[in-house]
């Protein structure tokens, strides 16, 4: 039982590359997130998913998009980066609507923009 | 609009102290208050949480106590140790809508 997954664990961009990030859990989650951590701002939602082909805005969404087309991944990717965007990334998920706030995490993919 | 806010940022206890953390927040429609223990270079994990019916919740050396009309509520640690150094943050949980808010982190230092 893997639990969350992250790829990759690291990555460095240079300014207006795309990248995606890819979280996959094995745990048949409904409810999966994409925040950022960054110093001195705690964790912030970036975008989160409901369910299998569902995605919402959270805090913090430009810039980043989502997908969500398998129940088991939820995809984060940037289109164009920018240096704002070097932060660490955490994919986490939980069981149901309605839950009690228990978010599994992954251990995070660091990405720094150049 | 930071809907969590969290103090300190820092605190540094002694070995066998109580370390003591702080959240507010706006939203009454959140419904369930977790805390999360964060270690360097891992992801957070759940540490114990509470639902604002309940004033004070327990488990081993933590404790939530939670004040529905002022909106607040506290971690505090007892005896705390040096293994339990790392980042707390508290969280607010709307069931509703899965939406998990979090404060902006403790730091906690405890010195041997």
């Amino acid at each position: 039982n893997a639990g969350v997954t992250q790829t990759p664990k690291f990555r460095v961009l240079k300014t207006g590359q795309s990248m995606t990030l890819l979280c996959a859990q094995d745990m048949n989650h409904e409810y999966m997130y994409w925040y950022r951590q960054d110093p001195g701002m705690g964790l912030r939602l970036i975008h989160y998913s409901v369910g299998e082909g569902t995605t919402a805005k959270g805090e913090v969404p430009d810039g980043y998009n989502v997908s969500r087309l398998k129940k088991q991944n939820f995809l984060l990717g940037l289109e164009s980066a920018a240096p704002s965007q070097t932060s660490v990334y955490f994919c986490a998920s939980t069981e149901r609507r309605g839950g009690t706030g228990e978010l599994f995490f992954g251990e995070g993919s660091r990405l720094t923009v150049l | 609009q930071q809907q969590v806010k969290q103090s300190p940022q820092s605190l540094i206890v002694q070995k066998g102290g109580i370390s003591i953390i702080n959240c507010a927040y706006e939203n009454t429609a959140f419904d369930y208050f977790p805390w999360y223990q964060q270690f360097p270079g891992k992801g957070p994990a759940l540490l114990i949480a509470i639902r604002p019916d309940v004033s004070e919740k327990k488990e081993g050396r933590f404790t939530i106590s939670f004040n529905k009309s002022a909106k607040q509520f506290s971690l505090h640690i007892m005896d705390s140790q040096p293994g339990d150094s790392a980042t707390y943050f508290c969280a607010a949980f709307r069931g509703s809508q899965g939406n998990l808010i979090f404060g902006k982190g403790t730091k906690l230092s405890v010195k041997p």
